[in-house]
């Protein structure tokens, strides 16, 4: 069975400091795709980050980069220079191909950010 | 480019009452196509998934039902909707990009008196 698991319900940052949001994940398919989205208050989910399973680095978008420990099953997401805009539910998501196409996602991570 | 929408935005219902969400994507051919259901302040639940036109998978057992009349659209329904059904849904669809991320519709809102 697939699992994603994020332990953190609330993280709270200062303005323009970084930020790591942990998310770990369970799937015995050697081939599996990780995402994190971004809910604000809004309620419309942005997709923000890919990382596939055999990707040998982690992958970047802008101030978002994903901290892949393979061995570990984490995938944390790390966003530098936090900004007031970043305050939103930030989820973590697993497909694998065992799974065909289906998503799983962690039940999130209240970000706040201090001005 | 491809776009999805959803509608209505916000919806108000009495218990008893039918429901009907609609979904459709524009500018791609073939989507996998999901509803999800989020509680407040709560993860996504999978709801319904579909790889193609009539081709509906159901994850959860739900006073709910979804149905895919056209390649690019689907539908929630409920013939009697319960207290219990009050919560944001939220369609997505995936295919195509080489990632496989899901894109998701502007939610739905569904309260139910």
């Amino acid at each position: 069975a697939q699992k994603i698991t994020q332990t953190q319900p609330g993280m709270f940052v200062q303005e323009k400091e970084a930020v790591t949001l942990d998310c770990t994940y369970d799937t015995s398919d050697p081939s599996y795709g990780l995402f994190w989205y971004k809910q604000p208050s809004s309620g419309e989910m942005i997709f923000l980050i890919y990382q596939g399973s055999y990707d040998q680095q982690n992958a970047t978008e802008g101030r978002y980069s994903l901290n892949f420990q393979k061995a570990r099953k984490s995938a944390n997401l790390v966003i530098s220079a936090s900004q007031l805009g970043d305050s939103a539910m930030y989820f973590c998501a697993m497909r694998a191909i065992n799974t065909g196409n289906q998503f799983y996602f962690g039940t999130g991570t209240s970000l706040t950010v201090i001005p | 480019s491809q776009t999805i929408h959803q509608w209505p935005a916000t919806l108000v219902q009495p218990v008893g009452s039918p429901l009907s969400l609609e979904c459709t994507v524009e500018g791609t051919s073939n989507p996998n196509l999901y509803w999800y259901r989020q509680a407040a302040g709560r993860g996504l639940q999978l709801l319904f998934y579909s790889v193609g036109i009539g081709q509906i998978s159901s994850e959860v057992p739900q006073n709910l039902s979804a149905s895919r009349p056209q390649d690019r659209q689907f539908i929630l329904s409920s013939k009697k909707l319960l207290l219990s059904d009050s919560d944001f849904y939220l369609c997505a669809w995936s295919g195509g990009q080489a990632t496989g991320e899901l894109f998701f519709g502007e939610g739905s809102r569904l309260t139910v008196l």
